[in-house]
């Protein structure tokens, strides 16, 4: 059973405009979240996490909220370049776990 | 970037066959992970490792096993491979178990 969820395959936006990438989960042990950014034919690098004990945190033109009631977190991308064009994958973890869970990936394309 | 070399980067194989990838690591990362990439499927733990000798199982370990004897090299073992392993498999070092998750390049396996 999927216990981190990203209903959205892909997601296509302009240069300039917001990203929004969005992700559920079911589990509420899990207290740390991950997103990760995936191009083709490498492996996935880290990109910004929150904390259960936050509902936001930045790091340039991205930002992670995080809805701990509705167990939803979002990846804001502000302004989205072509760059950012690639797979994003929301993960989550427990402190007293081992593990990380991945959701599906969103196919994220900016375009010029 | 995190230290992490997987080996071989690309592998055809036929079916029946083992195959083993293996994982290298710099870091001194005490968790290491195996995980497999599938459309549809996004990131699948297959076993990760604790420490020296201590494996676990991830949610899609079947018809794999995992050997670590040292901490900088964790080997993911596909005693017959079959054409449903057919996949890219990444490894995965942590320091802590529950912050940041760091990738490999990738290793892609294609069973014939």
């Amino acid at each position: 059973d999927q216990q981190v969820k990203q209903n959205s395959p892909s997601l296509s936006v302009q240069e300039g405009r917001i990203s929004i990438l969005n992700c559920d989960y079911t589990n509420s042990m899990f207290d740390y979240f991950l997103w990760y950014k995936k191009y083709p034919a490498e492996g996935p690098t880290f990109l910004i996490s929150i904390s259960s004990i936050k509902d936001k945190n930045e790091d340039g033109r991205f930002t992670v909220f995080l809805n701990k009631s509705a167990k939803h977190l979002s990846l804001h991308i502000v302004p989205s370049q072509p760059g950012d064009s690639a797979v994003y994958f929301c993960a989550a973890s427990s402190f007293t776990g081992n593990q990380f869970y991945f959701g599906t990936g969103t196919s994220l394309t900016v375009i010029p | 970037d995190a230290g992490i070399t997987q080996s071989p980067r690309h592998k055809v194989t036929e079916t029946g066959t083992p195959v083993t990838l293996r994982c290298h690591q710099t870091e001194n990362h005490r968790y290491m992970y195996w995980y497999r990439q599938d459309p549809g499927h996004g990131l699948r733990l297959i076993h990760y490792s604790y420490g020296v000798k201590d494996t676990d199982k991830g949610e899609v370990s079947d018809g794999y096993s995992v050997s670590r004897s040292k901490t900088e090299d964790f080997l993911l073992t596909l005693e017959s491979a079959t054409s449903s392993q057919t996949s890219v498999y990444f490894c995965a070092i942590s320091e802590t178990g529950t912050g940041e998750l760091f990738f490999g390049e990738g290793s892609r396996l294609t069973v014939l």
